[in-house]
């Protein structure tokens, strides 16, 4: 098993460009989470979807903040435009139905200058 | 006040010592604790998964829960080098907001 695939490991972007991050998530798992981590904020969740569906956008902090799932593999999180203060670690997750067993992937190093 | 309070540390320990570390929470209603460990450059892995109050061991590692103090605690013994990541405490309700509370995370380092 492959596990959570995040592209790309590291982004490097101006401030004002539009960033997309992308996730493809374990086979067969029915649950994907996008997390934010920083080190003043600590682990972040800004929006979760079961069955391609999304349920809670609560954490998504502002409407330059969009995420999509148009099938069970596929995920992305974009930003625009991006600022400097999204700088962070955005992880992807996928779970198979259980919120206590999320499947982590390496993330993916926004820098926005 | 946030609803998961974990002190970020460092925390540095020989080899071999026993680590305790901790997380205490103000939400009554959570009711499954997890411990997530991360690597540097590394997404969280889960570790630990205990639900409502007692202890639960996996080898050298020991999960406890109090409910009745809103604390909980991972044990590990006879601590590795590659024990050195961050740890963190996570944690949910039976019932409502489905979505992990998580604490900042313990980043610890077991000297050789």
């Amino acid at each position: 098993d492959a596990g959570v695939i995040q592209s790309p490991r590291h982004e490097v972007t101006e401030m004002g460009q539009e960033v997309t991050l992308r996730c493809k998530p374990i086979s067969g798992h029915n649950s994907l989470f996008w997390y934010r981590q920083t080190m003043m904020r600590g682990l972040e969740l800004l929006i979760y979807f079961n069955n391609n569906v999304p349920i809670d956008d609560s954490g998504m902090p502002e409407d330059r903040f969009s995420a999509k799932m148009p099938n069970a593999s596929f995920s992305t999180l974009k930003i625009q435009p991006s600022e400097p203060r999204d700088s962070a670690v955005y992880f992807c997750a996928s779970s198979l139905g259980q919120l206590e067993k999320l499947f982590f992937g390496s993330g993916t190093q926004l820098s926005v200058l | 006040q946030k609803e998961v309070e974990q002190d970020p540390g460092p925390l540095s320990v020989p080899e071999g010592a026993i680590v305790s570390l901790n997380c205490t929470y103000s939400n009554s209603a959570f009711q499954y604790f997890m411990w997530y460990r991360q690597y540097s450059r590394k997404g969280p892995e889960l570790l630990m998964y205990t639900y409502s109050s007692g202890n639960k061991e996996d080898g050298r590692f020991t999960a406890q829960v109090d409910k009745s103090s809103k604390y909980i605690s991972l044990f590990i013994r006879d601590s590795q080098p590659s024990d050195s990541a961050t740890y963190l405490c996570a944690m949910r309700p039976l019932q409502g907001a489905q979505k992990l509370v998580f604490g900042q995370g313990t980043r610890l380092t077991i000297n050789p």
